[in-house]
C-alpha cells in the first residue's frame, strides 16, 4: 500500500457539480496538505492542517472546502465545480523529516 | 508575486553531460530549500536539500548550490542519464511560516540518450 492514497486518480466532472477528493495516509504524520499543480505555476498550496483540530488557508483556498476526518483523513471538496479548477491535486504529509506526496488526482471539470 | 522562480520551463541535455537546474527566490525569510523530482503520473518525490547555513550539498551524483545573497540555488546533476528524465521543482521553506513548501514552477529535463 502506498504511503498517501489518493481517490479518484481521474474525474470528470461537469460545471456546478460538488465533487470530493480524499486523501488517506499510514505515515502517522499530524501535517496534512492539499496542492493544485498548474502548468507554469508549479504546486500552490490550497489548504493545510497540522493536526486533526487545526484547519488553514493557504494561498488559493477561494471555491475549496476541506475535511480531517481523522489523523489519516484529509479531503478537499469543490462546492461548485468551475472550468478553471482543472488541475491536478495533490495531497501530501510531512513531518520533520520531510513531505511525502499521493500521485494525485487529475480532475477536469467541463 | 511568485517567492519561488524556475525561469527555465526546459532544459535538454545529452547524456553522459552535466545537467544545472536553477531557481530563483525573492523571500529572505526562508531557511531551507529543497528539490524534488516528479515523473509522470506519479507524485513529486525529494531529491535533496540544503539548509540556509551551508552553501553546498551533495548527494552522488546531485549537488545543490546555494548563493544567499544572490538568493540563488542551482542542481547540478552529473553526469545525466536518461533516467534522470522528469518535472523537478525547487522549494522552499521558513520556520516561521510553519516549515509549509513554496514550490517554483517546474523545470522540465530530457536527457537524450
Amino acid at each position: 500500500d502506498a504511503d498517501v492514497t489518493q481517490t479518484p486518480r481521474n474525474r470528470i466532472t461537469k460545471t456546478g457539480k460538488r465533487i470530493m477528493l480524499e486523501c488517506s495516509q499510514t505515515k502517522g504524520h499530524d501535517r496534512m496538505y492539499w496542492y493544485r499543480q498548474d502548468p507554469g505555476l508549479g504546486l500552490r498550496l490550497i489548504y493545510y492542517s497540522f493536526d486533526v483540530k487545526d484547519i488553514n488557508k493557504g494561498e488559493i483556498s477561494d471555491g475549496y472546502s476541506v475535511s480531517r476526518q481523522a489523523q489519516a483523513k484529509f479531503s478537499l471538496s469543490l462546492e461548485s465545480a468551475i472550468p478553471n479548477q482543472t488541475a491536478l491535486y495533490f495531497c501530501a504529509t510531512s513531518d520533520m523529516t520531510g513531505y511525502t506526496f499521493g500521485s494525485g488526482t487529475r480532475l477536469t471539470v467541463v | 508575486d511568485q517567492q519561488v522562480k524556475q525561469n527555465s520551463p526546459s532544459l535538454s541535455v545529452q547524456e553522459g553531460r552535466i545537467s544545472i537546474l536553477n531557481c530563483d527566490y525573492t523571500n529572505s525569510m526562508f531557511d531551507y530549500f529543497l528539490w524534488y523530482k516528479k515523473y509522470p503520473a506519479e507524485g513529486p518525490t525529494f531529491l535533496i536539500s540544503i539548509s540556509s547555513i551551508k552553501d553546498k550539498n551533495e548527494d552522488g551524483r546531485f549537488t545543490v548550490f546555494l548563493n544567499k545573497s544572490a538568493k540563488h540555488l542551482s542542481l547540478h546533476i552529473v553526469p545525466s542519464q536518461p533516467g534522470d528524465s522528469a518535472v523537478y521543482f525547487c522549494a522552499a521553506s521558513a520556520r516561521e511560516y510553519g516549515n509549509k513548501l513554496v514550490f517554483g514552477a517546474g523545470t522540465i529535463l530530457r536527457v537524450k540518450s
